[in-house]
This record gives C-alpha cells, structure tokens and sequence, in this order.
C-alpha cells in the first residue's frame, strides 16, 4: 500500500486560503469516506481535524473545511493564522482492512 | 481530556526486540476505541502498525504482523507494542492513539526509537 500523496509544502499569507491535497488510489480514497487529516506541530501529539472526509470535531474552527473527488482528498484552510503553520497529514482505511497515511505537508505562513 | 503517553528505551539494537509502552489517562483502555500505534521514520511519512481492542482483538499491519505483538495492562491502563528482530529501517519516532469510527481522537507525543549497535 503506497502512501497517500500530499505536497510537500503550502504557503499563504494571514487571511488567504490554502488547499492541501492528498491522493490515492480507488482501494483508498477514492472507495472509502473514512479520509481524516490532522494537524501537526513537530513534538507535539497530532491532533484530529476533519474525519469521515468532511466533519470537524467539535472545538475545530469551521476555517477548515474537508472534501473529495474521487482519489483526491483535500483540506482547505480559510483565513490563514499564524497558528495554523504545521505539518498536515491525511490518512484513509483502505480496502486491505488497514489505514495509509499521506506523505506530509508543511504550511508555512508568510 | 484524553492523554497518551509513550515510554520506553530510546536505543536497541539489530536483531533485537523493541517495546514500548503508553500510559492512558482519561480514558480506561477498557472502553470502546482501538488502541494504535503509527509510526514515522526519519524523514519519511506515517506508517499505521495496528491497533488493539480491549475484547482481544488485533489488526495488524501485514507487512509487519510476524513481527509484532500488541497487549494490555490493564491494572495501569496502558497498552503496549511489541517489535522483534529489529533493523535500522525500525528506527522511527513511534506514537500511540486511541481511535474508532475509522478515526483517531487522540494521540500521544511520540517516542524516539533508534535501532543501531
């Protein structure tokens, strides 16, 4: 199972919107809504912020907005903070009963 | 609030067996989650090793199910992972989780694991 492929990094300004994407495969991505992302500050536990391709836990801001179109999942963040620069990272299950993981993408906020 | 805690040697050496341990805390690890561990070697993305439920039951990834082995103590409500005979390609920064619903809500911090002689 290869893993799920995200850019590298993403940029924007305070109060712009970025898109992340994360694409796999139709044993992946594509066949399942189990798609989640969340958001890590190195040294830190991850934390959830989209699962089921498009909720948010409750305490996410509504900023983050989750979505799909057949192999690609993304993550759009709206009104880019200072606070919002981490790595993101997808994940999905996938067919094989087990769950793949993207490759990583550094927000930087500039 | 649900912490996890991962703990255990930081250095092991090839051929050897590493375990680690995650401490649980606002949570009894004999509730309804999966308890996961998920792995990142250096430079390089997650890895999902598997996950564990309080009933008994385990998945594991494929690629490593010979070698691993995930378990209880309930009495310190922590799980633990279980990898034997290691190599360098092990090295990675492990985390535990507690999932359900296809998702996980918490994770821990991670732990350094190198595997060098």
């Amino acid at each position: 199972q290869s893993a799920l492929t995200q850019p590298a990094s993403v940029s924007g300004s305070p109060g712009q919107s970025i898109t992340i994407s994360c694409t796999g495969t139709s044993s992946d991505v594509g066949g399942y809504n189990h798609v989640s992302w969340h958001q890590h500050h190195p040294g830190k536990a991850p934390k959830l912020m989209i699962y089921e391709v498009i909720d948010r836990p409750s305490g996410v801001p509504d900023r983050f907005f989750g979505s799909k179109s057949g192999n690609t999942a993304s993550l759009t963040i709206s009104g880019l903070q200072a606070e919002d620069e981490a790595v993101y990272f997808c994940s999905s299950y996938t067919s094989s009963a087990t769950y793949v993981f993207g490759t990583g993408t550094k927000v930087t906020v500039v | 609030q649900v912490q996890l805690q991962e703990s255990g040697p930081g250095l092991v050496k090839p051929s050897g067996t590493l375990s680690l341990t995650c401490d649980v805390s606002g949570a009894s690890i004999s509730s309804d989650y999966w308890w996961s561990w998920v792995r990142q070697p250096p430079g390089k993305g997650l890895e999902w090793i598997g996950e564990t439920h309080h009933s008994g039951t385990t998945n594991y990834h494929p690629s490593l199910r010979s070698r691993v082995t995930m378990s209880f103590d309930k009495s310190k409500n922590q799980f633990s992972l279980r990898l034997t005979s290691v190599t360098a390609a092990d090295t990675a920064v492990y985390f535990c989780a507690r999932g359900s619903d296809y998702r996980w809500h918490d994770w821990g911090q991670g732990a350094l694991v190198t595997v060098s002689s």
